[in-house]
């Protein structure tokens, strides 16, 4: 139980050109979604959390117009990334919380690896 | 602030030997603390938590780790580690915002080789 997929695994796209990814809680409804970003060898950095339904909760630094964040159901959140630049080419992980379990127990995707040319 | 500390960014092991894995955090409160490993191109799968109790915690894959408050450590052990635990262990502390919602703060990570 708790699987959290995300799709694709790794996307290559050309400077300037937006790309979304796909976050799916796949048995069980994540009222809560966590975007991260891990650059090479380093920790993850929480981007934003999002809950079902509202807008998403952006951490300090994170461009909200750049990093777009939408978690329109129970299972499924999306993170799009704006006109993108060789700089945001980076490791991208979400995690989901399902509601009424302990408050920082998240279920972590695989990750998606993102290369901007 | 709250945050996560892993001095040590490589550790190196013989397959068989044991293994400790240093983590300090700085938090106002008592904290609730985990530890994650993630394998090469992959997200982050719990070893084990901590948030109140027994101060020694038992995980997965015979991985424990050991609170001690007056340290403000929560240090990952395993007696004899094998191949497959060569991978990237995080410390994370779990943190309240304002706001209401919670979320984890990650420390920088070791990196774990093991040798045959």
């Amino acid at each position: 139980g708790a699987v959290v997929s995300q799709h694709p695994s790794w996307v290559i796209c050309k400077s300037g050109t937006s790309v979304k990814i796909e976050c799916r809680s796949l048995d069980f409804q994540a009222t809560t979604m966590f975007w991260y970003r891990q650059f090479p060898k380093q920790s993850l950095m929480l981007m934003a959390t999002s809950n079902e339904g509202s807008k998403a909760t952006y951490e300090q630094g994170v461009e909200k117009d750049k990093f777009l964040i939408n978690h329109a159901s129970l299972t499924l959140s999306t993170l799009t990334v704006t006109s993108a630049h060789p700089e945001d080419s980076s490791f991208y992980i979400c995690s989901a919380r399902e509601a009424g379990t302990f408050p920082y127990e998240q279920y972590f995707g695989p990750g998606t690896r993102l290369t901007v040319t | 602030a709250q945050s996560v500390t892993q001095p040590d960014i490589h550790i190196t092991v013989s397959e068989g030997a044991s293994l400790e894995l240093r983590c300090n955090y700085s938090y106002g409160a008592t904290p609730y603390l985990f530890w994650y490993v993630q394998s090469p191109g992959q997200g982050l799968q719990l070893l084990l938590k901590y948030f109140s109790g027994d101060t020694l915690v038992q995980g997965i894959k015979g991985f424990e780790a050991e609170f001690k408050r007056s340290q403000s450590s929560f240090n990952l052990r395993k007696p004899s580690v094998h191949w497959s635990d060569a991978a990237e262990y995080f410390c994370a502390v779990g943190s309240m915002f304002s706001g209401g919602y919670n979320k984890l703060i990650f420390g920088a990570g070791t990196r774990l080789a093991v040798h045959p």
